[in-house]
């Protein structure tokens, strides 16, 4: 069972714009998230994180939102670049045990200059 | 430069011929993971290593193996391949503490024909 869902598989957005990626999970034990970007042909690649005691982080055009008691994250790229381009998966994982992740589905971004 | 390889990258084999794809890393990380990507079901893990001699099963450890003899390398074995195993194969790794990004590896796009 899927416990990390991305309900978009695709987003369409024009350059300079607001891109929103949204996530949720099913885990309440779940308690670091993080966000990864995928380009073609390239392993996935580290974006942004977020811990359970927070509800935004943010590093320059990114910004992670999470909402526990929705169980839901969303990912906020401003202004949208068309280098932005990518598939972006969500990640979450608990601190107990392996700490393995789990990861979304991915949503695939296309910025239009 | 901190990387995690993998080879090959590409891969067409037919079923039933075992194939090893090799993954090492030069961040001395303890954990490695494998994963798998299939369109529509995100990234999955295979198998995952806490450190040498120490491998564990993930989400989808049904026809894979693995090993761990060195810290740097973690080959995942198909000893008879299938064609429900042709899919898009990452490595990664990060250090002990789960609360990091992991690392990921280029790919391997593996054909079961």
């Amino acid at each position: 069972d899927q416990q990390v869902k991305q309900n978009s598989p695709s987003l369409s957005v024009q350059e300079g714009r607001i891109s929103i990626l949204n996530c949720d999970y099913t885990n309440s034990m779940f308690d670091y998230f993080l966000w990864y970007k995928k380009y073609p042909a390239e392993g996935p690649t580290f974006l942004i994180s977020i811990s359970s005691i927070k509800d935004k982080n943010e590093d320059g055009r990114f910004t992670v939102f999470l909402n526990k008691s929705a169980k839901h994250l969303s990912l906020h790229i401003v202004p949208s670049q068309p280098g932005d381009s990518a598939v972006y998966f969500c990640a979450a994982v608990t601190q107990t045990g392996a700490n393995n992740l789990f990861f979304g589905t991915g949503t695939r971004l296309t910025v239009i200059p | 430069e901190a990387q995690v390889t993998q080879n090959p990258r590409y891969l067409i084999t037919v079923t039933g011929k075992k194939l090893t794809v090799t993954c090492s890393q030069n961040m001395n990380h303890e954990y490695m993971s494998w994963y798998r990507q299939d369109p529509g079901l995100g990234l999955r893990q295979i198998y995952y290593s806490m450190n040498v001699e120490v491998t564990d099963k993930g989400d989808v450890p049904e026809g894979y193996k693995v090993s761990r003899k060195e810290k740097r390398n973690f080959p995942l074995i198909l000893e008879s391949p299938s064609p429900n195993q042709t899919s898009l194969y990452f490595c990664a790794s990060r250090p002990r503490s789960g609360l990091s990004e992991q690392f990921f590896g280029p790919g391997t796009r593996l054909t079961v024909l």
